[in-house]
């Protein structure tokens, strides 16, 4: 597709479950990015891709939350034993080069919300 | 500590009015700059960056940012206001090539 394409973009799950998250960047884009937006707050990073890699997963806020990218495109951020506190929308973003910052510009899907019960 | 600051939680301006909204940022060295915007419903988009060279800098949609090194600072300015600017907007700044990090955000309104 033409953007950065986040599915599913609502998932309402019950404290306990496992929760996947799936971001599909935009063709050709090597930077992968995941974040997590609380209400009223900014994004705040989780972790990013630099191909298949993980680059740096230094803003995952524990053991639950992982993420893969296999073949160097689709990421899915995956969630175990959620927790009401982990209710927010997940953005994911993409970029041609390394960390984006030759370009400056992530390019950001719509986000997936998540709401625990 | 390391911060990005955005003062302005909500601000309201009337159509054809100037509009500035306020950043500012904590950090050792003179990082790269952003403002993103985020209207309901989108994604977020890119209105312009500087990484260095002229501190004033243009964008799309009619904006521009000014870098000043003395405050801090980053605020992003509008002449004039349009309605479909009612939207959140985001400073970010990023500090190498791994981290992006953002303010708080500013929702602006528009009145008719």
């Amino acid at each position: 597709g033409a953007g950065v394409s986040q599915t599913p973009s609502n998932k309402v799950t019950e404290k306990g479950k496992y929760v996947e998250l799936r971001c599909d960047p935009i063709s050709g884009h090597t930077a992968l990015y995941w974040y997590r937006q609380s209400l009223g707050q900014g994004p705040e990073f989780l972790i990013y891709f630099q191909g298949t890699g993980a680059a740096d997963d230094s803003g995952l806020p524990n053991d639950r939350f992982f993420a893969v990218r296999p073949e160097g495109s689709v990421s899915t951020l995956k969630i175990q034993r959620t927790e009401r506190g982990d209710s927010a929308v997940y953005l994911c973003a993409s970029s041609l080069t390394f960390g984006g910052l030759n370009t400056g510009e992530l390019f950001f899907g719509e986000g997936s919300r998540l709401t625990v019960l | 500590a390391q911060s990005v600051t955005q003062p302005d939680i909500h601000i309201t301006v009337s159509e054809g009015a100037s509009l500035e909204l306020r950043c500012n940022y904590s950090y050792g060295a003179t990082p790269y700059l952003f403002w993103y915007v985020q209207s309901p419903g989108q994604g977020l988009q890119l209105l312009l960056k500087y990484f260095s060279g002229d501190t004033l800098v243009q964008g799309i949609k009619g904006f521009e940012a000014e870098f000043k090194r003395s405050q801090s600072s980053f605020n992003l300015r509008k002449p004039s206001v349009h309605w479909s600017d009612a939207a959140e907007y985001f400073c970010a700044v990023g500090l190498n090539n791994n981290d992006m990090r953002f303010g708080a955000g500013t929702r602006l309104t528009v009145k008719p």
